[in-house]
């Protein structure tokens, strides 16, 4: 079946830093992948649509300049958090969109990111 | 607006009882009806999903779903619970690319 494999799974920065996240998908080309933070105990919420080759979407109330979201290839997409700060502390998933199947979306593992 | 509902946070059953977990949805047209299950520290795993046909979806791990068009309704059930089943759980819908979660029931099985 299809996999995305997201990494790193668990991520500890220095108040400042920037952090990159990695979303691939292994065996199909996506198009399109998605971004989502979950806090703990709630659920999860879009931040960003990310399409191949263009500009990523993003959700309203999410500061582009500080979740930078690059998909250069059909199989990867990546998330930065630039100077990034504890209340950046979450749990952020990605899923890719498969265009081979109907609404075909396969979750990556997640990357808890914590901000010290 | 759309919304997706998941009316209980928190649930608690028995290992063996049955399980029905609730989720509601307010969209403008029958949209793709997605539950998923997360375990503490994990991704999602898709259970089931509906998209048309037949309203009563098997998935994995022995769950089903009925979809109800009258009540805007989209149940998760399972006949027996076992104690490996205690995880979040999520309903989500599809509407042209975007997928929207509701906000998770918390389900605890009790030996």
């Amino acid at each position: 079946g299809a996999v995305v494999s997201q990494h790193p799974s668990r991520v500890i920065c220095k108040s400042g830093t920037s952090v990159k996240i990695e979303c691939r998908s292994l065996d199909f080309q996506a198009t399109t992948m998605f971004w989502y933070r979950q806090f703990p105990k709630q659920s999860l919420m879009l931040m960003a649509t990310s399409n191949e080759g263009s500009k990523a979407t993003y959700e309203q109330g999410v500061e582009k300049d500080k979740f930078l979201i690059n998909h250069a290839s059909l199989t990867l997409s990546t998330l930065t958090v630039t100077s990034a700060h504890p209340e950046d502390s979450s749990f952020y998933i990605c899923s890719a969109l498969n265009p081979g199947q109907s609404f075909g979306y396969t979750f990556g593992s997640g990357t808890r990111l914590t901000v010290v | 607006a759309q919304s997706v509902t998941q009316p209980d946070i928190h649930i608690t059953v028995s290992e063996g009882a049955s399980l029905e977990l609730r989720c509601n949805y307010s969209y403008g047209a029958t949209p793709y009806l997605f539950w998923y299950v997360q375990s503490p520290g994990q991704g999602l795993q898709l259970l089931l999903k509906y998209f048309s046909g037949d309203t009563l979806v098997q998935g994995i791990k022995g769950f089903e779903a009925e979809f109800k068009r009258s009540q805007s309704s989209f149940n998760l059930r399972k006949p027996s619970v076992h104690w490996s089943d205690a995880a979040e759980y999520f309903c989500a819908v599809g509407v042209g690319n975007d997928m929207r979660f509701g906000a998770g029931t918390r389900l605890t099985v009790k030996p």
